[in-house]
């Protein structure tokens, strides 16, 4: 079974400051990672795929199969950035999404 | 282009009572979905469907029901509601090749 864990429920950070929103996976094959943010009053959407390898909004994250993790880093928190960021794996393209239980990012000045 | 509807945006209901929800899209998009979110739990898939006429089961589908007669409308039932159905739910659907999802705006379900 494929799980997804993102052990902080609440990441507080200055503005400017570094951010890193963490996830660690469990599934035996090769799965595919997403990263889903829900600003306020806003619908849940992609902010990025590890198969696309780019960076949205400032935003970029690593798969590494070693450590089982996708972490999501910014280098400079913006307040824009406050939002729900839901990690999320796929057994393959055709499969479900599993998601985390979701880490509200909050950017103060 | 609208995407996703859902309908109704909030519902407040009486334990016991039958109530479908109500989700269609406009993108042509051959899977749908079901998901629950409730605060500390995440996003938890209730049913989903590949392909028209086709419907399966998810992580918590107990008390839910589903059906899927054409490409664009993914209905979610309740049929008798209970308070720990309380929850927002949203549909989501995406084309199989991306695995993408698209999400609906969402329906706040209160359960006295």
């Amino acid at each position: 079974a494929q799980r997804v864990t993102q052990p902080e429920k609440l990441l507080s950070v200055f503005k400017g400051a570094p951010v890193e929103l963490k996830c660690n996976y469990s599934y035996s094959g090769s799965p595919e990672l997403f990263w889903y943010v829900q600003y306020s009053r806003q619908r849940l959407q992609l902010l990025l795929r590890h198969i696309s390898r780019e960076s949205i909004k400032g935003f970029t994250a690593d798969l590494n199969k070693g450590e089982t993790s996708f972490h999501l880093k910014k280098p400079f928190a913006q307040e824009e950035d406050s939002a729900m960021y839901y990690c999320a794996l796929s057994a393959g393209t055709a499969s479900k999404l599993t998601f985390g239980t979701g880490t509200r990012l909050q950017v103060t000045l | 282009i609208a995407g996703i509807t859902q309908a109704p945006t909030s519902q407040i209901l009486a334990a016991g009572r039958r109530m479908t929800l109500r989700c269609t899209q406009d993108m042509r998009h051959n899977a749908m979905y079901w998901y629950r979110q409730d605060l500390g739990l995440g996003l938890r898939l209730i049913h989903y469907s590949n392909t028209a006429g086709t419907t399966g089961k998810g992580e918590v589908p107990d008390g839910y029901s589903v059906s899927r007669a054409n490409t664009d409308d993914f209905p979610l039932t309740l049929a008798s509601a209970v308070p720990s159905q309380t929850s927002v739910y949203f549909c989501a659907s995406s084309d199989l090749t991306s695995g993408i999802l698209f999400f609906g705006p969402g329906t706040r379900l209160t359960v006295l």
